[in-house]
């Protein structure tokens, strides 16, 4: 099936450093989403897009919905230890309800 | 507010048995998607039901089938498993009403087909 190129693969940062992933897609998306999953857990839901240039915050965690409607990006500013996971983008087109997943970013805290 | 529910946690099954998973839906939702997550990999749709018919389906075999029921709880049955079914199953829930209503993921079943 369809995926999302999603970028970086893996990031090791230490504590307090700012961290940006992005996702790119040949497709034209109407939603973008970004997920955090933890080991033995379902993803959960971080930050929401629905408009072409959105920037939207939740806490330290910054996403952008890309103008082409083909890429988003999430940053996350001073990191910390519970940041550990793995992130994934996800788009939504046309009327569809269907998610479309990238391959995930494992983001790894140091101390 | 009951999150989105899966049992069982995990299952191992042998190639060629038949599979049941079972979701019960955040409480308020009224449709379940099914997602296959293989290892390292993003989730991939299975299919989607609301109002107790299959409305949207990824690209996988029929040996997948669903169920949902009037409570909007559902079911998802893999049948003839072949080994490459090893994954993690995840069902998430959301109002098929408008258009901000996002999905909600449950922790998800780990099959493995030996």
């Amino acid at each position: 099936g369809q995926q999302l190129n999603q970028s970086p693969q893996s990031m090791f940062i230490q504590e307090g450093e700012d961290v940006s992933m992005n996702c790119t897609s040949s497709s034209i998306f109407n939603t973008w989403l970004w997920y955090k999953q933890d080991p033995g857990e379902g993803p959960v839901l971080l930050i929401a897009l629905y408009k072409a240039g959105e920037l939207t915050s939740n806490g330290r965690l910054t996403a952008q919905f890309g103008i082409t409607r083909k890429d988003s990006f999430l940053n996350i500013s001073a990191s910390i230890p519970s940041d550990v996971g793995i992130y994934f983008c996800a788009g939504r087109s046309g009327s569809a309800r269907q998610l479309t997943f990238g391959s995930g970013t494992q983001l790894t805290v140091l101390p | 507010d009951a999150g989105v529910t899966q049992s069982p946690t995990h299952l191992i099954k042998t190639r060629g048995q038949q599979v049941t998973l079972r979701c019960s839906p955040k409480s308020g939702h009224d449709t379940v998607s099914w997602y296959q997550q293989a290892l390292g990999q993003g989730p991939q749709f299975i299919f989607q039901y609301y109002e107790e018919e299959e409305r949207q389906r990824g690209n996988f075999p029929d040996r997948f089938s669903g169920h949902q029921f009037p409570n909007y709880s559902s079911e998802l049955n893999v049948n003839a498993l072949l080994l490459g079914d090893s994954a993690l199953y995840l069902c998430a829930s959301s109002l098929k009403q408008g258009v901000y209503n996002e999905q909600f993921f449950g922790p998800g079943t780990r099959l493995t087909v030996l």
